[in-house]
């Protein structure tokens, strides 16, 4: 069965730190990879996207992933982040015309 | 820009009360979805539609039923509420063939 695997469900990073956030993921099929972020008390925003082509994809926000298909990972980072980076970080998986498959969620505390 | 807008951002109701979640997309998508999210499960799938007057069961549809009478409108329906619905209702929209899944703001649902 499909499975995403977030293993941290909380990390505190300081403000103008590099932050990666990991992202495992167990599929039959080929892939689809997305990374979601949700403010508190809001909906669910896409951040970036893997259909295929160049392993490291560039999102909003500054945030990049770089897929790794020998470790089924798919892990989001940014070189420095931001008090507003503050927020949940949701991996999803999907295949095909089939809906998306999430992690439990990471979330992301940025102290001063 | 995507819009999916949810009928109601809070919603409080009673126990046995038949509960409507609406949730409405303006970009002509053919496929919605309906999770539920709750804090360490992350997102679950309720139901889901890729046509109007279809749908899919989810990984959790048990009490709850959907409508989809028109393309752009995707309703959740709680037949009896019970305390153990309450939780963050979340509805998405996405186009065959592109996988992003555009996300409404949430309902968050309380049953006493």
């Amino acid at each position: 069965a499909q499975s995403v695997t977030q293993p941290d469900i909380h990390i505190t990073v300081s403000e103008g730190a590099s932050l990666e956030l990991r992202c495992n993921y167990s599929y039959g099929a080929t892939p689809y990879l997305f990374w979601y972020v949700q403010s508190p008390g809001q909906g669910l925003q896409l951040l970036l996207k893997y259909f295929s082509g160049d392993t490291l994809v560039q999102g909003i926000k500054g945030f990049e992933a770089e897929f790794k298909r020998s470790q089924s990972s798919f892990n989001l980072r940014k070189p420095s982040v931001h008090w507003s980076d503050a927020a949940e970080y949701f991996c999803a998986v999907n295949s095909g015309n089939t809906p998306l498959v999430f992690g439990k969620g990471t979330r992301l505390s940025v102290i001063a | 820009d995507v819009k999916v807008t949810q009928s109601s951002r809070y919603l409080v109701k009673r126990t046995g009360e038949k509960v409507f979640l609406e949730c409405v997309q303006d970009m002509d998508h053919e496929n919605m979805f309906w999770y539920r999210q709750d804090p360490g499960l992350g997102l679950r799938l309720i139901y889901f539609s890729y046509d109007v007057k279809m749908k899919e069961k989810g990984d959790i549809p048990e009490g709850y039923s959907v409508s989809r009478e028109k393309k752009e409108r995707f309703s959740l329906i709680l037949e009896s509420a019970s305390t153990n619905q309450t939780s963050m209702y979340l509805c998405a929209s996405s186009v065959p063939g592109v996988e992003t899944q555009y996300f409404g703001p949430g309902t968050r649902l309380l049953v006493l």
